[in-house]
């Protein structure tokens, strides 16, 4: 069975920098798109980052470009998001996500399989 | 203020029909496809629905999509109490260059 296991939340003064992990189980990572997701307090799933099967190719929402980053490391079976220039509006839950196929060289919006998410609280 | 529009909520009772909405435009729904979720709080979201009505394995019948123009439709038949949860239609957006979510319509069984 997939597996999909975050990590790295916790409170970040704003301003702050926090890295998430997402560790993958049960398929080969490798051949997947990868993503980020993320649920505000009381709002809906927002996408926030994506990246190719090989790591070639990133892409960001808008709310986060350019403070944040996406990366894999396929021979740990892991994904990150660095998160600098962390805001009160970055509170949330991360999901980490996988795609639907195997087909890695692009990125969509088939999220086949989700973690549990880790928990981002910014705040002084 | 979600790019794709969805009924603010959905209710029923064991056994009926509901549909949930979801409307967007010609750089999302129009021209691509829409895929749907379900998300109960605290839980990890599960991929419903994709490529506008298609169901993933172990996804059972009485969930269907449909999709006409810019908006597309989920249905749930047989209505059961595990139903309720959150539901959120999705699809890529051209002019954004990335996917997009509606708000989210969290359905009630009574």
């Amino acid at each position: 069975e997939v597996q999909l296991l975050e990590s790295g939340g916790g409170l970040v003064q704003p301003g702050g920098s926090l890295r998430l992990s997402c560790a993958a189980s049960e398929f080969t990572f490798s051949n997947y798109a990868m993503y980020w997701v993320r649920q505000a307090p009381g709002k809906g799933l927002e996408w926030v980052s994506g990246i190719t099967s090989n790591g070639h190719s990133t892409y960001y929402a808008d709310s986060v470009k350019g403070r944040f980053t996406i990366s894999r490391d396929n021979s740990k079976n892991t994904l990150y998001l660095h998160l600098n220039s962390l805001r009160a509006e970055d509170t949330a839950i991360y999901y980490c996500a996988r795609d639907r196929t195997a087909f890695g060289l692009i990125i969509t919006s088939q999220f086949g399989f989700w973690g549990q998410g880790t928990l981002v609280t910014v705040s002084s | 203020q979600s790019v794709l529009t969805q009924s603010p909520s959905a209710s029923g009772t064991p056994g009926q029909r509901v549909t949930i909405s979801c409307s967007g435009s010609s750089s999302n729904i129009g021209t691509n496809t829409v895929n749907w979720y379900q998300h109960l709080p605290g839980t990890a979201p599960k991929l419903l629905i994709y490529r506008d009505n298609q169901r993933p394995s172990g996804v059972p019948d009485r969930f269907s999509g449909s999709k006409s123009g810019t908006s597309a439709s989920l249905a749930i038949s047989g209505l059961r109490s595990e139903d309720e949860a959150d539901y959120y239609c999705a699809a890529w957006d051209d002019s954004l260059n990335g996917p997009v979510f509606g708000g989210g319509t969290p359905l009630t069984v009574l």
